[in-house]
C-alpha cells in the first residue's frame, strides 16, 4: 500500500496569513493526488484535484503543487471559513490511501 | 444537482453483518462510479472499496474477505455489505462519487451515515 505522510498534523495561524501542508507518498504517484477540507460534523469536500487543479467552487486562494512523491496545498490570505481539518489522497494505486490530516486553528 | 445520501441502521451488534444504501440523484450510476470511505471518530479516513459505472467492483485488500458492494441501477442505489463486525468497525460511513475520466477522485460525498458497532 503506498502510504501517505502528512505534516503537520496540526497548525495555528492567523487571519490573512499564508499556510501550507505538505504530504509526501512512499512511491511516485504521478500526480494522482486530492485534497479535501473536512468542517467538523461535516463531509468532506473536494478542493484540488489532480494535484494542482481547482475544483469547481473553490475559492482562488486554495492551490495545489508537486509532484513525484512530493505535493502541497497552500491557502493564501486565511480566512476564518478555512478552519478546518484537512486530508490528502492518493489514488494512482489501489487501496486509495488518505494523510492523516491536518488540523487548521486560527491563532 | 448531484446528490448522494447513506441509509442504514445506526448501532450493530458485534459479529453481526452492516448494511447500507447509498441513495443517488442527479446522476447515472451507468456513468459515475461510486466508492465508499469510512471514518471513525475523530481519526482519519479509509477508502474501503468501489462500484464502477460499468459493474465492476474493487475491494481493500484489508476488508475483502468480510466486504460486498453491490447496486441497483433501476433505483439509483448502491449497497455495501460487511459481516463479523466488531467495535473497530464503529466509523462514520461514506459513500462518493468518482469522475473516472480525470482522476479518481471524490468530487461528491454523502452526508455520511454514523455507525456504532456495540453491544
Amino acid at each position: 500500500d503506498i502510504q501517505m505522510t502528512q505534516s503537520p498534523a496540526s497548525l495555528s495561524a492567523s487571519l490573512g496569513e499564508t499556510v501550507t501542508i505538505e504530504c509526501r507518498a512512499s512511491e511516485d504517484i504521478y500526480n494522482g493526488l486530492a485534497w479535501y477540507q473536512q468542517k467538523p460534523g461535516k463531509s468532506p469536500q473536494l478542493l484540488i484535484y489532480n494535484a494542482n487543479s481547482l475544483h469547481t467552487g473553490v475559492p482562488s486562494r486554495f492551490s495545489g503543487s508537486g509532484s513525484g512523491t512530493q505535493y502541497s496545498l497552500k491557502i493564501n490570505s486565511l480566512q476564518s471559513e478555512d478552519v478546518a481539518s484537512y486530508f490528502c489522497q492518493q489514488y494512482y494505486d489501489y487501496p486509495y490511501t488518505f494523510g492523516a490530516g491536518t488540523k487548521l486553528e486560527l491563532k | 444537482q448531484v446528490q448522494l445520501k447513506e441509509s442504514g441502521p445506526g448501532l450493530v451488534q458485534p459479529s453481526q453483518t452492516l448494511s447500507l444504501t447509498c441513495t443517488v440523484s442527479g446522476f447515472s450510476l451507468m456513468d459515475y462510479s461510486v466508492h465508499w470511505v469510512r471514518q471513525p471518530p475523530g481519526k482519519g479516513l479509509e477508502w474501503m472499496g468501489r462500484m464502477k459505472y460499468d459493474g465492476d467492483t474493487y475491494y481493500n485488500s484489508a476488508l475483502k474477505s468480510r466486504l460486498s458492494i453491490s447496486r441497483d441501477t433501476s433505483k439509483s442505489q448502491v449497497f455495501l455489505k460487511m459481516n463479523s463486525l466488531q467495535t473497530e468497525d464503529t466509523a462514520i460511513y461514506y459513500c462518493t462519487r468518482v469522475e473516472d475520466y480525470s482522476g479518481d477522485y471524490f468530487d461528491y460525498w454523502g452526508q455520511g451515515v454514523m455507525v456504532t458497532v456495540s453491544s
